[in-house]
């Protein structure tokens, strides 16, 4: 299958920082991504959609000014956590798509707010 | 508005059973897409299983099999002879057809975390 990349793997910061995730497609073109949060032993929810060269579509109840979306290239979307807090903290996770039959997920990222 | 139910939220098996994980949808769009993924303690997901609503016929891999009854909105994941490798958190998931082939958004439902018991 595609290969998705997330950077980083881990990161812990203290709160009010801000945390930018990257997710990569590396070897097709990501015509749309998908960010996902995934709270302990829950299930993935979608926090946005993000096609190239466009404005992220935000799921209701996500806050569009805290989760900051860019998707800049075919190959390239970050996820930018503003002003994080202890209840930010949860497990991120990208998916990228293009013409194949499904999504290709990253390895996710864990964010721990201290 | 689209769901997907996990009825089971642990289930433990003892290697070389044979495991069933169920799934139940909800959806009014006549045409829709229906997944099955596994999360192992790693995190990442992997792409198991992608049916098409209008394709109802079984589906085998190695010793993963698929039952896709439309009649009753299930679409059940069995698991042949269990292996200790096997144990991860299951994700059935369901999304509405769009021209966009493979950029439909994912319902998710709750997973079921399967442990192989050597």
């Amino acid at each position: 299958g595609a290969v998705v990349s997330q950077h980083p793997s881990w990161v812990i910061c203290k709160s009010g920082t801000s945390v930018k995730i990257e997710c990569r497609s590396l070897d097709f073109q990501a015509t749309t991504m998908f960010w996902y949060r995934q709270f302990p032993k829950q299930s993935l929810m979608l926090m946005a959609t993000s096609n190239e060269g466009s404005k992220a579509t935000y799921e209701q109840g996500v806050e569009k000014d805290k989760f900051l979306i860019n998707h800049a290239s075919l190959t390239l979307s970050t996820l930018t956590v503003t002003s994080a807090h202890p209840e930010d903290s949860s497990f991120y996770i990208c998916s990228a798509a293009g013409q194949q039959e499904t999504q290709y997920f990253g390895p996710g990222t864990r964010l721990l707010v201290l | 508005a689209q769901k997907v139910t996990q009825a089971q939220t642990e289930i433990s098996v003892v290697e070389k059973e044979d495991v069933t994980l169920d799934c139940v949808y909800e959806t009014r769009d006549t045409t829709y897409y229906l997944f099955w993924y596994k999360q192992p303690p790693s995190g990442e997901l992997v792409f198991l299983i992608r049916r098409n609503s209008f394709d109802e016929q079984n589906e085998i891999s190695g010793r993963y099999s698929w039952n896709f009854q439309k009649s009753t909105s299930s679409f059940n994941f069995t698991i042949t002879a269990s292996q200790v490798v096997d144990s991860a958190v299951y994700f059935c998931a369901l999304s509405e057809a769009s021209e966009d082939f493979g950029n439909e958004k994912l319902t998710f439902g709750t997973g079921t975390r399967l442990t192989i018991i050597p």
